[in-house]
């Protein structure tokens, strides 16, 4: 079992629509948990960030983790147009050395 | 306050050229992170440096070479380019522990395309 997975996609959206990403992992030992947002040509750019249990809300953008099922989600509310880009999954630990494992990524379209 | 910087932001290469990408960040992180992302393939971690004067292998580290010059700089060498290294280049910079909450901040990316 892959450390992190991603419901691969692609999605399309009309605008308006609620968008649900979501990931799973299998190391309960992750601590962190981050959503980035990757335009077309760009780098990915950090989005929400988090490292509890329960949601946390930013705007439109509110991220859900559920550590006893293993599971984060990000949900866009009133999603937009320029909402369209990859999302990627990001989990990590909290050694000194530890790394992001990232999901691979999904593509969402926002349909005007 | 730039963040983390890269460069070039593109080159062609032709197989068995040598060439070293850049790698700077001014946020004082520990971590810097050197990934290549290929369709299908997702984000590859190619090496990575958890502190000035460590470097470690990642996922994928044949054919590349790393330097941390510094608290910086990061800097990610092909010694002699060949097309399967034809990919966009991120690196990354991360503090840990009590200084920083592990958020992990990109670059803008390196296109390369070695013919």
């Amino acid at each position: 079992q892959k450390e992190v997975e991603q419901d691969p996609g692609p999605l399309s959206v009309p605008e308006g629509a609620i968008v649900s990403l979501n990931c799973t992992y299998s190391n309960s030992a992750f601590q962190y948990f981050m959503w980035y947002r990757q335009y077309s040509r760009k780098g990915p750019e950090l989005l929400m960030y988090t490292y509890s249990s329960g949601n946390k809300e930013d705007g439109r953008f509110t991220a859900q983790v559920d550590k006893s099922s293993k599971y984060i989600s990000l949900f866009i509310r009133d999603s937009q147009p320029s909402d369209s880009a990859t999302y990627l999954c990001a989990i990590g630990g909290t050694g000194a050395n530890s790394k992001l494992t990232f999901g691979k990524g999904i593509t969402l379209s926002v349909r005007p | 306050n730039a963040g983390v910087t890269q460069t070039p932001k593109f080159q062609v290469l032709k197989t068995g050229q040598s060439m070293t990408l850049q790698c700077a960040q001014d946020m004082n992180h520990n971590s810097m992170y050197w990934y290549r992302q290929d369709p299908g393939m997702g984000l590859r971690l190619i090496y990575y440096s958890a502190s000035e004067g460590t470097t470690d292998k990642g996922e994928v580290p044949n054919g590349y070479n790393v330097s941390r010059l510094n608290k910086r700089e990061f800097s990610l060498r092909l010694e002699s380019a060949a097309p399967s290294q034809t990919s966009v280049y991120f690196c990354a910079s991360r503090q840990m522990g009590l200084a920083g909450r592990g958020e992990q901040f990109f670059g803008p990316g390196t296109r390369l395309t070695v013919l």
